[in-house]
């Protein structure tokens, strides 16, 4: 079974501080996927990256960055954290075309 | 663009009782269909997919047929039960270019002895 991990499932921050999100998978994925999940709004991509130190803007970017420096890493970066930021981020791997999503398990983002 | 459509939630149901969650979508060519679930306090798990038009997928007693006619992919269940109790994404992806996926906005079930 693929394994998506992700660092944390809970993380509490201060508006301002630069903040990670790491996540990890074991089945050499090319794909993988940060997304968040928000009441209401269903999932929202924010970037995605088809190889190493390649990614692409998904549908809202913006106050993010992410870095895919190992094939099996993919990290968010929220430079300067703000509380419209507070969230259930999902991260995501996929092996190729028309193939499936593995989910890990969600970090749960509080900024204070 | 792209886009997936399914039913407002929360749908509350009966032990054994059947289910239908409604999901259409809108793209631009021919995509391939997902149902995903995400239980409470975890990530998504893939539930089932359908790659071709009248292809049925079918996974743990749920069924959802891909409707080219009706560009539709409703989730069904015989008989439901308390541990299927959670969220309900449909999704799509279309092939060519980096294939983002498009989700709808989920359904929550809730299933009650």
């Amino acid at each position: 079974d693929v394994k998506v991990t992700q660092s944390s499932r809970y993380l509490v921050k201060r508006t301002g501080e630069k903040v990670f999100l790491e996540c990890v998978q074991d089945m050499d994925h090319e794909n993988m996927f940060w997304y968040r999940q928000d009441p209401g709004l269903g999932l929202r991509l924010i970037y995605f990256s088809y190889d190493v130190k390649m990614k692409e803007k998904g549908d809202i970017p913006e106050g993010y960055s992410v870095s895919r420096e190992k094939k099996e890493r993919f990290s968010l970066i929220l430079e300067s954290a703000s509380t419209n930021q507070t969230s259930m981020y999902l991260c995501a791997s996929r092996r190729g075309e028309n193939q499936p999503q593995h989910f890990g398990d969600g970090t749960r983002l509080s900024i204070l | 663009g792209n886009s997936v459509t399914q039913m407002e939630g929360p749908v509350t149901l009966s032990e054994e009782a059947f289910l239908t969650i409604n999901c259409t979508y809108t793209a631009t060519g021919y995509p391939s269909l997902f149902w995903y679930v995400q239980y409470p306090g975890e990530g998504l798990q893939l539930l089932l997919k359908a790659t071709k038009a009248d292809d049925k997928g079918s996974n743990k007693g749920f069924e959802a047929t891909y409707r080219k006619e009706t560009t539709s992919f409703h989730l069904e269940k015989g008989s439901v039960q308390v541990s299927d109790s959670a969220v309900y994404f449909c999704a799509l992806i279309l092939s060519g270019g980096y294939q983002k996926v498009t989700f709808g906005t989920g359904t929550k079930l809730q299933v009650i002895p």
